[in-house]
């Protein structure tokens, strides 16, 4: 079976500091790790995935995740935060050949002014 | 292109009714999924379709159900309903050619159950 864990429901960050939101995986065999944002009222929207190759993937609105094997981790990172980065965000997992996703519970993300 | 819709986006049933909630994916994608969203078991899949057929399914009862049309536009259903199925019903599509491609996700259908 496959999981994902998000251990902090809760991340705030001053407006212009670099911002990371944690995230480990379970999945046997390789992962294909994902990160979504939601924001109010809306569905999700994907930021980013790991699939293969280098373990640093860059995605949308300047955020980038580095995938790490031996911590079964895949944080998301933004160098510098926006208040409109505030938002909840969903670490998922797939295995291949199944298009399942299993996401974690969320982290919301608030930047402050 | 223009992205997964859904509809209805809101609907207010009464436990026992049944629903069908639509979702029509992006242009050319194949596979559709649905997830049920609550704030206590948060984000949880439902099943998925490819060409007609379901070809995954999660741990749901047998009152969810779900179908897909040859134009690849799907139909979930949810037979006498109960409280707990109030919730944020959203539909994803994607290419369908493997789980390495990411899912393109709708606004969602917000069921409230009285």
């Amino acid at each position: 079976a496959q999981s994902v864990a998000q251990p902090e429901d809760q991340v705030n960050v001053a407006e212009g500091n670099p911002l990371t939101v944690k995230c480990t995986y379970s999945v046997s065999g390789n992962p294909y790790l994902f990160w979504y944002v939601q924001y109010p009222n809306r569905g999700l929207q994907f930021l980013l995935k790991y699939i293969t190759g280098d373990n640093l993937v860059k995605g949308s609105y300047g955020f980038e995740a580095e995938f790490n094997k031996s911590q079964t981790s895949f944080h998301l990172k933004k160098p510098s935060a926006l208040v409109s980065d505030s938002a909840l965000y969903f670490c998922a997992v797939a295995n291949f050949g199944n298009e399942k996703l299993t996401f974690g519970t969320g982290t919301r993300l608030t930047i402050i002014p | 292109k223009a992205g997964v819709t859904q509809t209805p986006r809101y609907l207010i049933k009464t436990r026992g009714q049944q629903v069908t909630l639509s979702c029509s994916p992006i242009s050319g994608h194949r596979s559709v999924s649905w997830y049920q969203q609550t704030p206590g078991q948060g984000l949880q899949f439902l099943f998925e379709y490819f060409s007609e057929t379901q070809r995954n399914k999660g741990n749901f009862p047998g009152r969810f159900s779900g179908r897909q049309f040859s134009n690849s536009r799907s139909e979930m259903n949810v037979s006498t309903l109960e409280l707990g199925d109030s919730a944020l019903y959203l539909c994803a599509s994607s290419n369908g050619q493997g789980s390495s491609y990411e899912q393109y996700f709708g606004p969602g259908t917000r069921l409230t159950v009285t």
